[in-house]
């Protein structure tokens, strides 16, 4: 049980054009999805935290408005690059919690690579 | 502010041997710390957890150690096997673990026959 899954696990665009990447819960209902990335040999850094249905909450220096996150379902999270650039590319990783426990599951990651 | 260092960025142990993998945190009111294992381009999997109210943990050949006093702690595997071998993160959060968790840099574990 407790599986999260994310969808590409590998997508390369083009500068300037917009990414969205998919969470989801599959055998659970994940009332908290939290947004990671990850630099080569680097820390994975929380970027955001959602609530299914209300706003995500961004950490200091993460731009709202470039990292689109919608948690419109108990099961489903998304992220979306917009106007993506070079500086963006990394390993974006999604984790998330149930209702009944704050045990963050993490799903496998999405490299993004943006020429 | 690094909030979570691991100060190793690699350790190479042979099989059979104990793999010591150190973390050290600043913030006092984290209370809850966690380690993880992880391949490369794949998420964390969860390792073990230990309580502010504990200063031990065992989970198999698993075990965490913490020191509050030091705000350090460690995970010890014993007996290392080759698949162990890992980026190994430890993480921190406050409230119980309820708070979002505050990952280390990791260390890349290298277990050899």
């Amino acid at each position: 049980g407790a599986v999260v899954s994310q969808h590409p696990s590998w997508v390369i665009c083009k500068s300037g054009t917009s990414v969205k990447i998919e969470c989801r819960s599959l055998d659970f209902q994940a009332t908290t999805m939290f947004w990671y990335r990850q630099f080569p040999k680097q820390s994975l850094m929380l970027m955001a935290t959602s609530n299914e249905g209300s706003k995500a909450t961004y950490e200091q220096g993460v731009e709202k408005d470039k990292f689109l996150i919608n948690h419109a379902s108990l099961t489903l999270s998304t992220l979306t690059v917009t106007s993506a650039h070079p500086e963006d590319s990394s390993f974006y990783i999604c984790s998330a919690t149930a209702d009944s426990s704050y045990e963050q599951y993490f799903g496998p990651g999405t490299r993004l690579t943006v020429t | 502010d690094q909030q979570v260092k691991q100060n190793s960025p690699s350790l190479s142990v042979q099989e059979g041997r104990i793999s010591i993998l150190n973390c050290d945190y600043t913030n006092s009111m984290f209370d809850y710390f966690l380690w993880y294992k992880k391949y490369p381009a794949e998420g964390p999997t969860f390792l073990i957890s230990i309580s502010s109210i504990k200063d031990k943990n065992e989970d198999g050949r698993f075990t965490v150690f913490l020191n509050k006093s030091a705000k350090h702690l460690s995970l010890h595997i014993v007996p290392s096997q080759p698949g162990d071998s890992a980026v190994y993160f430890c993480a921190a959060s406050a409230r119980g673990g309820t708070d979002k968790l505050i990952f280390g840099t990791g260390t890349r574990l290298q277990v050899f026959p």
